[in-house]
């Protein structure tokens, strides 16, 4: 079965510990996403990945980390710099497309983190 | 800055009246623009999308968007809503040529019976 495979579906973080939630797909999708969803806030765009071993920032990216080794995965940390962890995260691929921007991204099942 | 608005954090509606969940973009260049449906602590799926062409777009589960260009619009419709319809609806955007895929706040929809 082809999708994108998040875990855990839930994480529990103590304050200052840094901790990393997993994104794999398998559908050969070139670009990945992380988002942060907040009530009422919609998704807010943490880091995007293009390519392997290249990545950007979004519009909320401080306190947060990201590796893209493997096409396939694209792991977020969430750092003790991040000051409200507490959110639903999804995670996101899509294919590059003939023209790059015109392909609609499938998304994970996204885990919620707590911090307790 | 590249940006996506709904203007309204709620729509409610009858069972067999139409619906419309409204969507405002600022996209450089051509926009390319999607609408997904998300169910309770689950993913987004794909609803449809505009990339160029006709201004009405059909979709999934009877729903079309109507793009209008010199409003900045993508409005998503369908012409007889079910109460299985009822969740949070995301519009999202992205540039010709960008990698960024930005959303707008969602709006959760209510259909009653």
């Amino acid at each position: 079965d082809g999708g994108i495979t998040q875990s855990p579906k839930y994480l529990f973080r103590k304050e200052g510990q840094n901790v990393t939630l997993s994104c794999e797909q398998n559908l050969n999708h070139d670009a990945m996403y992380w988002y942060r969803q907040d009530p009422g806030q919609g998704l807010r765009l943490i880091y995007y990945s293009q390519i392997v071993n290249d990545f950007q920032k979004g519009d909320i990216a401080e306190g947060y980390s990201v590796s893209r080794e493997k096409k396939e995965s694209f792991p977020l940390t969430v750092t003790s710099a991040q000051k409200n962890p507490t959110a639903f995260y999804l995670c996101a691929s899509r294919e590059r497309g003939l023209i790059i921007g015109e392909t609609e991204a499938f998304f994970g099942q996204g885990t919620r983190l707590t911090v307790v | 800055a590249q940006s996506v608005a709904q203007p309204e954090d709620q729509v409610n509606v009858a069972e067999g009246n139409p619906l419309t969940v409204k969507c405002t973009y600022s996209v450089s260049g051509n926009p390319y623009l999607f609408w997904y449906v998300q169910y309770p602590n689950r993913g987004l799926q794909f609803l449809l999308k505009y990339i160029t062409g006709d201004n009405l777009v059909k979709g999934s589960y009877g729903f079309e968007a109507e793009f209008n260009k010199s409003q900045t619009s993508f409005h998503l419709k369908k012409p007889s809503a079910l109460v299985s319809d009822s969740a949070l609806y995301f519009c999202a955007g992205a540039s010709q040529g960008g990698g960024k895929l930005i959303f707008g706040q969602g709006t959760e929809l209510s259909v009653k019976p």
